[in-house]
């Protein structure tokens, strides 16, 4: 069966230090990836989605990028966080064919201070 | 671009009481409909979906929606919720789009269940 890990959890980083978060994927094979985050109170903001390694399309600018370096591996990261990165964000995973669901990791709680 | 409102942000409900929550989308073509689940500091979780057939889709507790192409909903629906109801519900939408296909979510509904 498939599985998604994120990590780590929660995080607590000083605005301008560098973030990287991990995902990887288990038990299929060139998944579309997605990086989502979400703010207090508020809905799913789609950041990065990616079809295949080295392909990222960015949703949104803003002072976050994302990687793909292994066909499950998706990585996102950011070179000086700012307060306005604070959220959870989650990562997802969904096979290629437009009827199907998306499968998320647990989260991670990012706060800048 | 297709898009998913949910028109209510917070929707608190006695225990045993039945509940709806409202899901409508905009889009110009065929679409795929999913409700999720999020119970504090977690991922989603799939709770249903509606891919063709049958309008009345139903997950395993006790949850259930229905597609109305006409009026572009999908609301969920249960007739007597649970202390553990309590969570984020989020609707969304599917299409493909070029080479990737990309889900779109409401900004989600608070369902409160109080005893």
């Amino acid at each position: 069966s498939q599985t998604i890990h994120q990590w780590p959890a929660t995080l607590v980083q000083p605005v301008g230090s560098p973030l990287s978060l991990e995902c990887t994927v288990e038990g299929t094979s060139n998944p579309n990836l997605y990086w989502y985050r979400q703010a207090a109170g508020r809905g799913l903001q789609l950041l990065f989605y990616s079809v295949g390694i080295g392909q990222i399309s960015s949703e949104v600018p803003q002072n976050l990028s994302a990687s793909r370096p292994q066909d499950r591996q998706f990585i996102l990261s950011s070179k000086k966080l700012l307060l306005s990165d604070s959220g959870f964000y989650l990562c997802a995973w969904s096979k290629f064919v437009p009827n199907t669901e998306a499968f998320f990791g647990q989260g991670t709680r990012l706060t800048v201070v | 671009a297709q898009s998913v409102t949910q028109l209510d942000s917070q929707v608190p409900v006695f225990e045993e009481a039945p509940v709806e929550l409202r899901c409508n989308y905009s889009s110009s073509v065929s679409v795929y409909l999913f409700w999720y689940v999020q119970y504090p500091n977690q991922g989603l979780q799939l709770l249903l979906k509606y891919l063709s057939g049958s309008t009345l889709v139903e997950s395993i507790n006790g949850f259930e929606a229905e597609f109305n192409k006409s009026q572009t909903s999908f609301h969920l629906r249960k007739p007597s919720v649970h202390i553990s109801d309590t969570a984020e519900y989020f609707c969304a939408v599917s299409i493909s789009s070029g080479s990737a296909r990309q889900l779109t979510f409401g900004s989600g509904t608070q369902l409160t269940v109080l005893p």
